[in-house]
């Protein structure tokens, strides 16, 4: 079993839909990362949060420390969100972030 | 800054031959790390760097590999020999105050070994 579970792996919207990817993990994780990859390959930090929600234009991240869950949620998306989102979190008293398997999220004009 | 800088962007190698992958971090950061992407594992630490000193290899499959930090400001990851289950994307990314803070990656290297 991964340490950092992600849900759903795959996940096909229309424009305009209200996207929620989850991320449940079993380790001790003191923060944790979200991370968006473009068909391009390149690897962009969208979000560290090791509390409560942070957002960033249309993107908000959310997490339960306690729970050990992480959503994070895209309003009125667009084709341009298409793109691969992974979180991670660093173990605690290390520096190793462990990474989910990977969101592949396209959204369909 | 211009961001994390890794060179090549692609290389094509044959098996047995030497590979280096470069990587330039943003100025001040304290922390490199060098990440592996395969279609079957993910993401996966190889080895980290604190103020240019190797902290933790246990990633590093192989004595195959290596990696240096001559300076604060550049990195090398070399294979030898090469072998095609190397074939990957290496990452390099590098932050202030480890992974308690915002990780920034380059574009990676996408490695082929025939």
């Amino acid at each position: 079993k991964n340490e950092v579970e992600q849900s759903p792996q795959n996940l096909t919207a229309q424009e305009g839909e209200f996207i929620t990817i989850n991320c449940s993990y079993s380790v001790g994780i003191s923060a944790l990362h979200w991370l968006q990859q473009h068909p391009g390959g390149g690897i962009v930090s969208l979000f560290m949060l090791s509390s409560g929600k942070k957002k960033h234009g249309r993107l908000i991240a959310t997490i339960n420390i306690q729970e050990k869950h992480s959503s994070l949620h895209i309003t009125a998306s667009h084709p341009r969100d298409s793109a691969v989102y992974i979180c991670a979190g660093p173990i605690q008293g290390a520096q190793k972030l462990v990474f989910g398997q990977g969101t592949r999220l396209t959204i369909n004009p | 800054d211009a961001g994390v800088i890794q060179s090549p962007r692609h290389e094509v190698t044959e098996m047995g031959q030497e590979v280096t992958l470069r990587c330039k971090p943003i100025s001040g950061h304290d922390y490199l790390f060098w990440y592996r992407q395969t279609m079957m594992r993910g993401l996966e630490l190889l080895i980290y760097f604190n103020n240019n000193v190797p902290i933790d290899d246990s990633g590093m499959p192989e004595d195959r590999f290596s990696a240096k930090m001559p300076n604060a400001s550049f990195s090398t990851l070399k294979i030898q020999p090469s072998e095609p289950r190397d074939s990957a994307v290496y990452f390099c990314a590098s932050s202030f105050l480890g992974t308690n803070t915002e990780a920034f990656f380059g574009q990676g290297t996408r490695l082929t070994v025939v």
